[in-house]
């Protein structure tokens, strides 16, 4: 079955820790996102990729990195310099959008939630 | 840059009856799209319906409809015969069709609860 994986579900962080989250994808989409969620709040942009080696910094890229080496995977890590990591962080994907195509929505995985110890 | 605004944080509504969520966005493009998307406690996100900004007809999914008025650049989700199974976290969010695999931005979500 096409999907979004996000891996592991949960994550626990010691302060000072790089850690990387998981997300593949097999829906042959192009771009990929990287979201942020905390309690009872939306999603804010950390970092989106249009194409393989390409990405571009959301909202609230400070203390995150990203690489698009392929165009089924797109992990995020979260370094020691983001001073508040303890969140829900989900992954996307659509494919590329244009005026013909009909399914121009994301698809998302099942989230990681991470949490400083 | 593009912002969603969702200025309804909680919502509730009776099993069956009616009830509408609000969504207004800020663009300077013509041609985008909008979708709404539902988080349930699962925090699994499903998309409930979406809109191409320049088809003028409303789209709509079963019990779930929008009322899109572009020039007051307001897209409402109305949810008809509300069931238990609506209640969730209910996300507006917006996509370029100008800037190609553009960014999806998001608005602070409204939280609906059905009550039986």
């Amino acid at each position: 079955d096409g999907g979004i994986t996000q891996s592991p579900k949960y994550l626990f962080r010691k302060e000072g820790q790089n850690v990387t989250l998981s997300c593949e994808q097999n829906l042959n989409h192009d771009a990929m996102y990287w979201y942020r969620q905390d309690p009872g709040q939306g999603l804010r942009l950390i970092y989106y990729s249009q194409i393989v080696n390409d990405f571009q910094k959301g909202d609230i890229a400070e203390g995150y990195s990203v690489s698009r080496e392929k165009k089924e995977s797109f992990p995020l890590t979260v370094t020691s310099a983001q001073k508040n990591p303890t969140a829900f962080y989900l992954c996307a994907s659509s494919i590329y959008g244009d005026r013909v195509s009909m399914n121009t929505e994301a698809f998302f995985g099942q989230g990681t939630r991470l949490t400083v110890v | 840059a593009q912002t969603v605004t969702q200025s309804q944080p909680e919502m509730s509504v009776q099993e069956a009856e009616t009830v509408t969520l609000s969504c207004t966005y800020d663009t300077s493009e013509s041609d985008y799209y909008l979708f709404w998307y539902k988080q349930p406690p699962s925090r699994q996100m499903i998309l409930v319906i979406r809109q191409e900004a320049y088809k003028q007809q409303n789209a709509t999914e079963n019990r779930f409809s929008v009322n899109f008025q572009k020039a007051a650049k307001s897209f409402s989700l109305k949810i008809s015969d509300s069931q238990l199974g609506d209640a969730a976290m209910y996300f507006c969010a917006y996509k370029s069709a100008e800037t190609s695999g553009s960014r999806l931005t998001f608005g602070e979500g409204t939280q609906l609860t059905v009550n039986p």
